[in-house]
């Protein structure tokens, strides 16, 4: 089992819809979590942490469940610039630790 | 405004070459990684340091070495390139576990 699992894709909307990812970790030491975007086999980007309270950033919500040890972005009004790859990251361990990837889901977002 | 600077940027080996990844950071972090990307695969870590003077495997260290040569710079060594290692190679660069992880552009290897 890998270590950070997403949901798989490609996830096609139009635009103005809101999307949902999910994704889910195995490792309970798991320290920081986040979520980065990746365009076009560019380098990966933090697109925002996610924070034990949730947190918003615009038309962004991220939400991490400790207990299930499961982490969720959401995407409210779509835009076609959202179109890319988002990437669960997860920290694991300390002093800097283990940075983990899943595997990515692609999203398109249709006018 | 450099960053993280990963040499090359492309370049194709034949099978049982060997040849060193370059990465520097400009920004003063702890923490280096480097990470390959294949298709449907995303991002698996290969080698990480966690500060200058330790290395540590990651998810998929067969075929590699690195060395932590300062704190700016985190070096990946292919020792007999395999059609295998063909990928995208990413080096990145962090302060610490809870904060950004910055990337280089990458470097894509082709091993015929």
């Amino acid at each position: 089992r890998k270590e950070v699992e997403q949901d798989p894709g490609p996830f096609n909307v139009p635009e103005g819809a809101t999307v949902a990812f999910n994704c889910t970790y195995s490792n309970s030491a798991s320290q920081s979590f986040f979520w980065y975007r990746q365009d076009c086999r560019k380098e990966p980007k933090l697109l925002m942490s996610v924070y034990s309270s949730g947190n918003e950033d615009g038309r962004f919500t991220a939400q991490l469940n400790r207990a299930s040890q499961y982490i969720s972005l959401l995407i409210r009004d779509s835009k076609l610039s959202d179109s890319a790859t988002y990437l669960c990251v997860v920290n694991v361990g300390n002093q800097g630790g283990k940075l983990i990837f899943g595997q990515g889901t692609e999203l398109s977002v249709k006018p | 405004n450099a960053g993280v600077t990963q040499t090359p940027k492309f370049q194709v080996l034949k099978t049982g070459q060997s040849m060193t990844l370059q990465c520097a950071q400009d920004m003063n972090h702890n923490s280096m990684y480097w990470y390959r990307q294949d298709p449907g695969m995303g991002l698996r870590l290969i080698y990480y340091s966690a500060s200058e003077g330790t290395t540590d495997k990651g998810e998929v260290p067969n075929g590699y070495n690195v060395s932590r040569l300062n704190k700016r710079e985190f070096s990946l060594r292919l020792e007999s390139a395999a059609p295998s290692q063909t990928s995208v190679y990413f080096c990145a660069s962090s302060e610490g576990m809870n904060t950004e992880a910055f990337f280089g552009q990458g470097t894509r290897l082709t091993v015929v």
